[in-house]
């Protein structure tokens, strides 16, 4: 059951330029959109999300877009920092509210 | 900044055992669920719980586990009998409620099977 997919297991960004984190997901049913931080032997922690009404979010170095049509979202961090290395999971609901999340694999950045 | 906190951190049991994993959602959530990620793997949904029952559960969440808030403030998961293949990162989760898509993890619990 892949309704969340994040083909790139890992990604390797030179400090000070651009990490584009990719996801994909196939239920048309879900309408909100997180990604998550994860460091080893630690909880994922929050990052950013964006509702389907939005096609962009930004906050800070993180921004994420949306393409609906596509069932595709990424993750840019500009400019990226070594503190940045971890896990980022997709993470997707339906915007019912408050309903359980479907994670992605993760990419190791 | 309020936190979610789990404990223990790392619990070894043998296979068959019953384990109890706590955890402490921050103040005034009102939404709670647990997650596990087996090695390697990705982050499972196996539980959600409102307003003291269990609003969602996945097929993993099979009649060997449960859940419970006894008091209030802490938030459990059970594991009856426990077997290798449970062995697994859970991470507990709260969410304030109604409007709110994220949810805030604690540390998580490395549990390991003998």
């Amino acid at each position: 059951d892949q309704q969340v997919k994040q083909n790139s297991p890992s990604l390797s960004v030179q400090e000070g330029r651009i990490s584009i984190l990719n996801c994909d997901y196939t239920n048309s049913m879900f309408d909100y959109f997180l990604w998550y931080k994860k460091y080893p032997a630690e909880g994922p922690t929050f990052l950013i999300s964006i509702s389907s009404i939005k096609d962009k979010n930004e906050d800070g170095r993180f921004t994420v877009f949306l393409n609906k049509s596509a069932k595709h979202l990424s993750l840019h961090i500009v400019p990226s920092q070594p503190g940045d290395s971890a896990v980022y999971f997709c993470a997707a609901s339906s915007n019912f509210g408050n309903e359980k999340l479907t994670f992605g694999t993760g990419t190791r950045l | 900044e309020p936190e979610v906190t789990q404990t223990p951190s790392h619990q070894v049991t043998q296979m068959g055992q019953e384990v109890i994993l706590r955890c402490v959602p921050i103040s005034n959530h009102l939404y709670f669920y647990w997650y596990r990620q087996i090695l390697g793997q990705k982050v499972e949904f196996l539980v959600s719980f409102y307003n003291n029952e269990i609003s969602e559960k996945s097929e993993i969440f099979d009649d060997q586990f449960s859940v419970e808030r006894p008091d209030g403030s802490n938030f459990t998961l059970k594991i009856r009998s426990t077997k290798l293949e449970d062995s697994a990162m859970y991470f507990c989760a709260s969410n304030p409620g109604r409007g709110y898509n994220e949810q805030f993890f604690g540390p998580g619990t490395r549990l390991t099977v003998l």
